[in-house]
């Protein structure tokens, strides 16, 4: 079964610690991308990267931070300098940047305490 | 700002109607998206339209794009209960991909 995952799919964190949330996808993309959606809201771009070992911030980077080590993975780690950590993340990969369609995994609830 | 921002923000609607929704942008763009997302879920990719393209159809789906107003719509014709979602258009400004998703529309269908 070709697709993106997403774990763990609920996460609580205590303030001032770091937690890393996993992204693995076996569709040979290229692309990927992470999101963050607050309640009632669109996405915003938090990191991207379109190739191994390459990523680029996006909007909202200030207290993230990524690697890109294998073509299948893409973790995301909040840092304790993420001032408002609670939200709904979401990866995404697509064939190359260039290519539109993006496709999402479940997506992880993140809740600081 | 947002680069692409929906309306209405929500939609209410009998089974069987048809469910309109447009979007917004402020710049040159390379295409178009609309994406459903289920509540508490990922996004769903339903339709890109090139800059190019005015008209495309998938299934129910009909998307327009006017790039002289710098607008889209989405048309769900026949719409069912489980067309209840969040739909939500991206764009990414001409020159680059980094891709901007508007506030969505809330779309519920009742039965």
């Amino acid at each position: 079964d070709g697709g993106i995952t997403q774990s763990p799919k609920y996460l609580f964190r205590k303030e001032g610690q770091n937690v890393t949330l996993s992204c693995e996808q076996n569709l040979n993309h290229d692309a990927m991308y992470w999101y963050r959606q607050d309640p009632g809201q669109g996405l915003r771009l938090i990191y991207y990267s379109q190739i191994v070992n390459d990523f680029q911030k996006g909007d909202i980077a200030e207290g993230y931070s990524v690697s890109r080590e294998k073509k299948e993975s893409f973790p995301l780690t909040v840092t304790s300098a993420q001032k408002n950590p609670t939200a709904f993340y979401l990866c995404a990969s697509s064939i190359d940047e260039g290519r539109g369609e993006q496709f999402f995994g479940p997506g992880t609830r993140l809740t600081v305490l | 700002s947002q680069q692409g921002e929906e309306d209405p923000q929500a939609l209410s609607i009998q089974e069987g109607e048809n469910a309109t929704m447009n979007c917004s942008y402020k710049t040159s763009i390379n295409n178009l998206q609309w994406y459903r997302q289920n509540s508490g879920r990922g996004l769903v990719h339903l339709i890109l339209i090139r800059s190019n393209e005015r008209e495309k159809h998938s299934g129910r789906l009909r998307v327009t794009l006017d790039t002289s107003k710098k607008s889209s719509s989405l048309l769900i014709t026949a719409s069912r209960a489980a067309d209840t979602a969040s739909y939500f258009c991206a764009t990414a400004p001409s020159g680059t991909y980094k891709y901007i998703f508007g506030t969505g529309t809330r779309l519920k269908v009742l039965a």
